[in-house]
């Protein structure tokens, strides 16, 4: 069973700067399944990113996705007030048994 | 434009069985698997299983024993069964739906249902 670790837990940071949020997989994964969200309190989670680098449709280009093998980021450029939240990694197993896993989460605060 | 409602039982006691249903509207009902995720207040995302038009069904190896996810596809409806429930299963459930058979991500989501279990 894959395990998703994402860090740091809580991120404080100003509108304006730079946020770099990490997922590692506790084993080598294919980057076509890896995908990240973001939920603010009461919502859904919201697809940002889909296979590591690719923005949803909608998704502001000040998010971005990188990474390969266990560790993998997602980038937003600038925050935006709007940006703050808690953002979710998310991997997907095709074989048979399909099946998805999280990681816990990593809350976006201002600081 | 896909849409995802649910509905269910609110609150129940401990062993008994938790029941909630996903109507699907717009888009095509079948190609694709129907998930069902949980989240515990506070906490992050579980997935919990899926499920297609033809009733094929994938669980959480940690759920499996007490889960039941089933498909109408008469009414375009999917339900999830959790069974035996304790105060752990205290969560909002949601369902969701890939984009495409396979895509690995959820890109459509209904809006949640709490469901709390107490004595």
């Amino acid at each position: 069973e894959i395990v998703l670790t994402q860090s740091p837990g809580t991120l404080s940071l100003s509108p304006g700067e730079r946020a770099t949020l990490s997922c590692r997989a506790s084993q080598n994964i294919s980057s076509t399944f890896l995908a990240w969200y973001q939920q603010k309190p009461g919502q859904a989670p919201r697809l940002l990113i889909y296979r590591t680098s690719n923005r949803a449709t909608g998704i502001p280009d000040r998010f971005s996705g990188s990474g390969s093998g266990t560790d993998f980021t997602l980038t937003i450029s600038k925050l935006e007030p709007e940006d703050f939240a808690v953002y979710y990694c998310q991997h997907y197993v095709s074989s048979p048994p399909a099946s998805y896993t999280f990681g816990q989460g990593t809350r976006l605060e201002i600081k | 434009q896909v849409q995802l409602h649910q509905w269910g039982a609110g609150l129940l006691k401990p062993s008994e069985t938790l029941s909630l249903t996903c109507a699907v509207y717009g888009g095509s009902f079948t190609g694709y698997f129907w998930s069902w995720i949980r989240q515990p207040p506070g906490k992050g995302l579980e997935w919990i299983g899926e499920i297609n038009h033809s009733g094929s069904t994938n669980y959480n190896p940690s759920l499996k024993s007490r889960v039941t996810i089933s498909v109408d596809t008469s009414k375009n409806q999917f339900s999830l069964k959790l069974s035996s429930v304790t105060a752990a299963d205290t969560a909002v459930y949601y369902c969701a739906r890939e984009p495409y058979d396979s895509s690995g991500y959820l890109y459509y989501w209904g809006q949640g249902t709490l469901a709390t279990v107490s004595s």
